[in-house]
């Protein structure tokens, strides 16, 4: 049973630049989660996503930030124009949605804004 | 706004030696998972905790949790080095409802000597 796969593992962008991520939920797992890890910090919940649902998105910066979850394929946390500011690891996990559960956390995607 | 409160934030011990890592957290939540991170590496789960007075034990790491005082505890009993990361504990930021976005401490980060 595959885990969580994200892509790209790592991904450079310049000021001003998209940056899209990716995230598969391990199989049978209908919720998805995405968090930020800043250096030397712990991870900040960024938003709560099940198949074609947003249902907490408390996390997400207001502007340049977005995410989808999509009846087919991966969900997508999109970044536009990005800032030096955004360079962080992006961690998706996902659960099969049963409060009590933990979430597994895919390998993460690490953001470098030049 | 839910606070989760590790300490001590770094930590230097020798082989060999016990210690213990704390988590206070504000809410009513009784549910609370710890995990374990490498340096440059995904979140490993190592226990979740369902409700008042659990305890669970994998080899040398020992958590409990007592919902009354918000407090979780993570002992490591004679060290190793191979036990030396980055651990997070985490708490439901829905209070326990259902399966929901984490908010996680600042991670404790152990360095086990020789």
């Amino acid at each position: 049973n595959a885990g969580v796969m994200q892509n790209p593992r790592h991904l450079v962008r310049r000021r001003g630049q998209e940056a899209r991520l990716r995230c598969s939920p391990m199989k049978g797992h209908s919720h998805v989660y995405w968090y930020r890890q800043l250096p030397e910090e712990g991870l900040k919940f960024m938003v709560y996503l099940q198949k074609e649902n947003i249902i907490d998105e408390s996390g997400m910066p207001k502007e340049r930030f977005s995410a989808e979850f999509p009846k087919e394929g991966p969900s997508i946390l999109r970044i536009q124009q990005v800032v030096r500011g955004d360079s962080a690891a992006y961690f998706c996990a996902s659960s099969p949605g049963l409060a009590g559960l933990e979430q597994y956390f895919g390998p993460g995607t690490r953001l470098t804004v030049t | 706004e839910l606070k989760v409160e590790q300490n001590p934030l770094f930590l230097s011990m020798q082989e060999g030696k016990n210690y213990t890592i704390y988590c206070n957290y504000s809410t009513t939540s009784d549910r609370l998972y710890w995990y374990r991170q490498d340096p440059g590496k995904s979140l490993e789960s190592l226990f979740v905790l369902l409700s008042n007075g659990a305890v669970k034990q994998e080899g040398r790491l020992m958590a409990s949790l007592d919902t009354k005082a918000r407090l979780s505890t993570l002992h490591i009993t004679a060290a190793v080095h191979d036990l030396s990361a980055t651990y997070f504990c985490a708490v439901d930021r829905g209070g326990g409802g259902g399966a929901d976005g984490l908010t996680f401490g600042k991670g404790t980060h152990l360095i086990i000597q020789p």
